[in-house]
């Protein structure tokens, strides 16, 4: 069963422009959202997390909406930049990230120049 | 943030052979490490989490004899891929967990990962 759903599996995007990577998520008792952005050959680093008491998150270029009646979370990125191509991870986790973290399929970006 | 290495950052072995995969906190004390797999082009799966001074907990379906993992320190697990296969090829990456602080000066508990360590069995 997977728990956490990413869409798109990848997502094309002009220089400049807005990504959108959305997330959906089936367990309830999920209290964490981070997002990860990892490069080829590297460990996934840590972009922007939420807590399910707030609605949207901003840090600089980079914003998490989150619904969670909707039980949905999505990552904007503002000002895309082909330094942003990379594959990004929705995820989410229990006891406010102490617990593992369970996550998305995963999204590549491609921002062209 | 905090900083997690691992090493080694790639091995290739013969086919069973055991490997061992080194997992540090650098810059401050993880009580608890977290070890995944990741498979080309796929998410990350989370195999077993480590506790400092204590079993790891394994998910459904990983096998412990074949995975240990030993959590002697609070700043290293070690994962060791016991008589290797070629299925067991695969980019192997592990966590921290760490506290994140916050602009409003408030913390929260986050995983912080490492680079990853590419498995390639012969």
């Amino acid at each position: 069963q997977q728990q956490v759903k990413q869409s798109p599996q990848s997502l094309i995007v002009q220089k400049g422009g807005i990504s959108i990577i959305n997330c959906a998520y089936e367990n309830t008792a999920f209290d964490y959202f981070p997002w990860y952005q990892q490069f080829p050959g590297k460990g996934p680093a840590l972009l922007i997390a939420i807590r399910p008491d707030v609605s949207e998150k901003k840090e600089g270029r980079f914003t998490i909406s989150f619904n969670k009646s909707a039980k949905q979370f999505s990552l904007h990125i503002m000002d895309s930049q082909p330094g942003d191509s990379a594959t990004y991870f929705c995820a989410a986790s229990l006891g406010t990230g102490r617990r593992a973290l369970t996550f998305g399929s995963g999204t590549r970006l491609q921002v062209q120049p | 943030g905090a900083v997690v290495s691992q090493h080694p950052s790639r091995v290739i072995c013969k086919s069973g052979t055991s490997v061992k995969i080194e997992c540090r906190s650098l810059d401050f004390q993880a009580t608890t490490m977290f070890w995944y797999r990741q498979f080309p082009k796929q998410s990350l799966m989370l195999m077993a989490t480590s506790n400092e001074g204590s079993k790891a907990t394994y998910e459904q379906g990983v096998e412990k004899d074949k995975f240990l993992i030993n959590h002697a320190s609070l700043t290293l697990s070690t994962l060791t891929v016991t008589s290797a296969h070629p299925e067991d090829s695969s980019f192997y990456i592990c966590s921290a967990r760490a506290y994140l602080f916050l602009r409003d000066s408030s913390s929260q508990e986050t995983q912080y990962f490492g680079p990853g360590t590419r498995l390639l069995v012969l």
